[in-house]
């Protein structure tokens, strides 16, 4: 069963860099597949950071592509966010995924159980 | 980039009851690349169906999921308890794959 397990500091001040971790378990990452991150604001809907292949290949969505960095790690099977410049705004649920398909825009099918990052000082 | 509109906002039923939700696009989506989740509250999203009309892996033939082009339909035959969700499309045919806003069904 493969599981997803998101890490990383809850709290994170205005302006600065937040930082997550994703440890995949169940499944080699380098066996294939996309991964990725999407977040949602408290009461509301989900939007899609990010998403990147074993092989490095990223793909952002445009709205956040000049703050985000998505990069993997295969000998640890796990992959990292980075979010730089973060405001009030970035304050959400984050939550890590694997696509379905053979491509980074196919559905999420696994899913970690989200982590909460509050951006205030 | 493609905009989905889920409507009703809220659906108020209950347990028993036919649920009809519908996401609409701003363009067509290709290849009928839709999605729909179920969330639950603390929950992340679970994937319910895909390509429009399949359902994901254990999911009940309760849920099922059609239509094309612009307009694509998700529909419960029997609302269970365990069915009160918050309910999203996403489309994946073209990039960025945004999600729709949602609909919450909650109990009568």
């Amino acid at each position: 069963q493969v599981q997803l397990q998101e890490s990383g500091p809850g709290l994170v001040k205005p302006s600065e860099t937040l930082s997550l971790t994703c440890a995949v378990s169940g499944y080699s990452i380098s066996s294939g597949y996309y991964w990725g991150w999407i977040r949602q604001p408290p009461g509301k809907g989900l939007e899609w950071i990010g998403s990147i292949y074993h092989s490095g290949s990223t793909y952002y969505n445009p709205s956040l592509k000049s703050r985000v960095t998505i990069s993997v790690d295969t000998s640890k099977n796990q992959f990292s966010l980075k979010l730089s410049s973060v405001t009030a705004a970035d304050t959400a649920v984050y939550y890590c995924a694997r696509h379905s398909g053979s491509w980074y825009g196919s559905p999420w099918d696994y899913w970690g159980q989200g982590t909460l990052v509050t951006v205030s000082s | 980039e493609i905009v989905l509109t889920q409507s009703p906002g809220t659906l108020s039923l209950s347990p028993g009851e036919r649920a009809t939700l519908s996401c609409r696009a701003s363009q067509s989506v290709s290849s009928s690349y839709l999605a729909w989740y179920q969330q639950k509250p603390g929950q992340a999203p679970r994937l319910l169906i895909y390509g429009a009309s399949s359902r994901a892996t254990g999911i009940p033939d309760r849920f099922s999921g059609s239509g094309s082009g612009t307009d694509f339909t998700l529909t419960i035959s029997r609302l269970e308890p365990e069915d009160f969700a918050v309910y999203y499309c996403q489309q994946y045919g073209s990039s960025p794959a945004p999600f729709g806003g949602g609909t919450k069904v909650e109990i009568k």
